[in-house]
């Protein structure tokens, strides 16, 4: 069955540390990871997907199959990273990406 | 991108009562989602609608509780009836559009 598996639900650091919020899938193929990101009073939106490979905002993801992880990382986090974060999954991409699995989120703070 | 707009942003309604909820597209899409977040949960998804034929359920969700519209391809609704406490969540539309999920603001109910 498809999982996914976000750990921490909250995460505190200080600006200027490195953060790494940590995802874990389990998923009987090949699927595609996002993560999502709900800044406060925004509604949810897209940061980044492993198809990709790029880096939205300093933030970066490898998608480890023989982890089945995709853990989001930043080396120096900024206050304004404050948000919850969302790891999900679809299945393989064909014509559309169908439905997403979410893990719970986990809230980020970042202090000053 | 999709932008996407819902309606009412919120409400207070009485157990036994059903409320709709509106999701408006500025574009043209062949599937639409919808979503519940139950306080402290994570994003599970209630149903698919693509326009034109009957919206597909997941498990634990049936059409009696939560009937969908799909008028057009701009549009839909979904009802959330016989409302119980246990139905309080906040519920999101969300469209797929450019290799991404693009999500509604979402409708915060709360059933007293």
């Amino acid at each position: 069955a498809q999982r996914v598996t976000q750990p921490e639900k909250l995460l505190s650091v200080f600006k200027g540390a490195p953060v790494e919020l940590k995802c874990n899938y389990s998923y009987s193929g090949s699927p595609e990871l996002f993560w999502y990101v709900q800044y406060s009073r925004q509604r949810l939106q897209l940061l980044l997907r492993h198809i990709s490979r790029e880096s939205i905002k300093g933030f970066t993801a490898d998608l480890n199959k023989g982890e089945t992880s995709f853990h989001l990382k930043k080396p120096f986090a900024q206050e304004e990273d404050s948000a919850m974060y969302y790891c999900a999954l679809s299945g393989p991409r064909g014509s559309t990406l169908g439905r997403l699995y979410f893990g719970r989120g986990t809230q980020l703070t970042v202090w000053p | 991108s999709a932008v996407i707009s819902q309606k009412p942003s919120r409400d207070i309604c009485q157990r036994g009562t059903s409320l709709t909820i509106q999701c408006q597209v500025d574009s043209q899409v062949t599937m639409m989602f919808w979503y519940r977040q139950q306080p402290g949960q994570s994003l599970t998804l209630i149903a698919t609608a693509n326009q034109g034929s009957e919206a597909t359920y997941e498990s634990g969700f049936v059409i009696d509780k939560f009937p969908i519209s799909r008028p057009n391809l701009t549009f839909s609704t979904l009802t959330v009836s016989n409302m119980s406490p246990e139905d309080s969540s906040i519920y999101l539309c969300s469209v797929e559009g450019m290799n991404e999920q693009f999500f509604g603001p979402g409708t915060r109910l709360t059933v007293l």
